[in-house]
């Protein structure tokens, strides 16, 4: 069963507006989660993290959002640029849970197309 | 050079070949990892190396051997694959192996055929 979820495999949106990536985490022993950004031909590229002290983590054009409650975390880029359009993906970790706890646990990611 | 590099990029093998991939990283990490991703999969981890000892073997078939002789270089030696170990094999690191908020970097990965 997956821990990590991305349901929408892709999404489309115009240059210069909002795009949400969303996910969704069943284990609640996940505090530390990640969002990764990969061009085909190259591998995933870090690109934002939140611990789960916060609900909201700022860098530039990128913001991720967490809400525990809901056991779900979303990713805003704004403005949209055609150079985003890649490959998102989620993961997430414990990380004060002893062994194991360098685990990354990754959604099957979202193809993020941002058209000119 | 920096970050995480991996060589090759691409191989084509059959299934009683042997070969190994490369994996360096120039960040003065601590710790390695490879995983395996499958089309329409997750991210899978297959291995983990902290300071050159492995601490991680997610019940990967004896056909892949991993190999950490320092802490800037890991290797993953090939033998009698199978086709459905046609996947992209991707390298990481990351300072240290659980500190809190740490975060894995990755290398371009090396897109594996086997025929």
């Amino acid at each position: 069963d997956q821990q990590v979820k991305q349901n929408s495999p892709s999404l489309s949106v115009q240059e210069g507006r909002i795009s949400i990536l969303n996910c969704d985490y069943t284990n609640s022993m996940f505090d530390y989660f990640l969002w990764y950004k990969k061009y085909p031909a190259e591998g995933p590229t870090f690109l934002i993290s939140i611990s789960s002290i916060k609900d909201k983590n700022e860098d530039g054009r990128f913001t991720v959002f967490l809400n525990k409650s809901a056991k779900h975390l979303s990713l805003h880029i704004v403005p949209s640029q055609p150079g985003d359009s890649a490959v998102y993906f989620c993961a997430a970790r414990r990380q004060y849970s002893g062994a194991g706890s360098y685990q990354l646990t990754f959604g099957k990611g979202t193809k993020l197309s941002v058209i000119p | 050079e920096t970050g995480v590099t991996q060589t090759p990029r691409h191989l084509v093998m059959g299934m009683t070949n042997k070969k190994s991939l490369k994996c360096e990283q120039h960040l003065g990490h601590n710790a390695m990892y490879w995983y395996k991703q499958s089309a329409k999969k997750p991210l899978e981890l297959m291995f983990v190396y902290s300071l050159e000892e492995r601490v991680e073997n997610n019940s990967v078939p004896s056909r892949f051997s991993p190999e950490c002789p320092n802490s800037s270089h890991l290797f993953l030696h090939l033998h009698t694959l199978q086709p459905e170990d046609s996947a992209l094999y991707l390298c990481a690191s990351s300072q240290a192996l659980d500190r809190p908020m740490e975060t894995q970097y990755f290398g371009p990965g090396t897109r594996l055929l086997v025929l």
